[in-house]
């Protein structure tokens, strides 16, 4: 069973739609949270970040951790077609040493 | 500002042959930058650990000797794929930590940034 698990999509949805990703983790000890955006043939840049458990928004963006439940998610607002991308969730135990283990990513499709 | 480059961007090279891939932290200083490989529709797989200075530290079931990688200063990490076969054609990418403002106080997170990715096609 992988460290990560993360719903494996595709997901298509209209322009404006609110999205849903999501993760879950087996690993406690993980604190870290970070959601990436790659975009095809790119490397992923990270869209936010979020340290233990809680609420994190950024403009149409807003990522929840619920480390009780070992979940994670990112919520898309008002859905673009720029938006269109893999999204990949990552997590890691620390901050200094530490290396982030990444689930396999989530491909969004927003239709215009 | 985390800016991370990535030279080249795509390969072709004949089996047997080594390519080198450099990664630069263009704005900041990395004294840790990783080395992933990613196949197609599939998430990134840690190669490595590359530590300024010192020994790259390798994942377990990647061959040293095969991805030989040099962490000769603080923004310049290189991967070389020695005598490459089709097999290691895949998509190439590199991250370089920096430090960022923590979250609870003071706390110092260490982000990664990652490059654009290399492609690597093996003939």
């Amino acid at each position: 069973q992988k460290e990560v698990e993360q719903d494996p999509g595709p997901l298509s949805v209209p322009e404006g739609a609110i999205v849903s990703l999501n993760c879950t983790y087996s690993n406690s000890a993980f604190q870290y949270f970070m959601w990436y955006r790659q975009y095809s043939r790119k490397g992923p840049e990270l869209l936010m970040y979020t340290y233990s458990s809680g609420n994190k928004e950024d403009g149409r963006f807003t990522a929840q951790v619920d480390k009780s439940s070992k979940y994670i998610s990112l919520f898309i607002r008002d859905s673009q077609p720029s938006d269109s991308a893999t999204y990949l969730c990552a997590m890691s135990e620390n901050t200094n040493a530490g290396k982030s283990t990444f689930g396999d990513g989530t491909t969004l499709t927003v239709k215009p | 500002g985390a800016v991370v480059s990535q030279h080249p961007s795509w390969v072709i090279c004949k089996s047997g042959t080594s390519v080198k891939i450099e990664c630069r932290s263009l704005d900041f200083q990395a004294t840790t930058m990783f080395w992933y490989r990613q196949f197609p529709k599939q998430s990134l797989m840690l190669m490595a650990t590359s530590n300024e200075g010192s020994k790259a530290t390798y994942e377990q079931g990647v061959e040293k000797d095969k991805f030989l990688i040099n962490h000769a200063s603080l923004t310049l990490s290189t991967l070389t794929v020695t005598s490459a076969h089709p097999e290691d054609s895949s998509f190439y990418i590199c991250s370089a930590r920096a430090p960022t403002t923590g979250l609870a106080g003071a706390q110092i997170l260490y982000e990664q940034y990652f490059g654009p990715g290399t492609r690597l096609t093996v003939t």
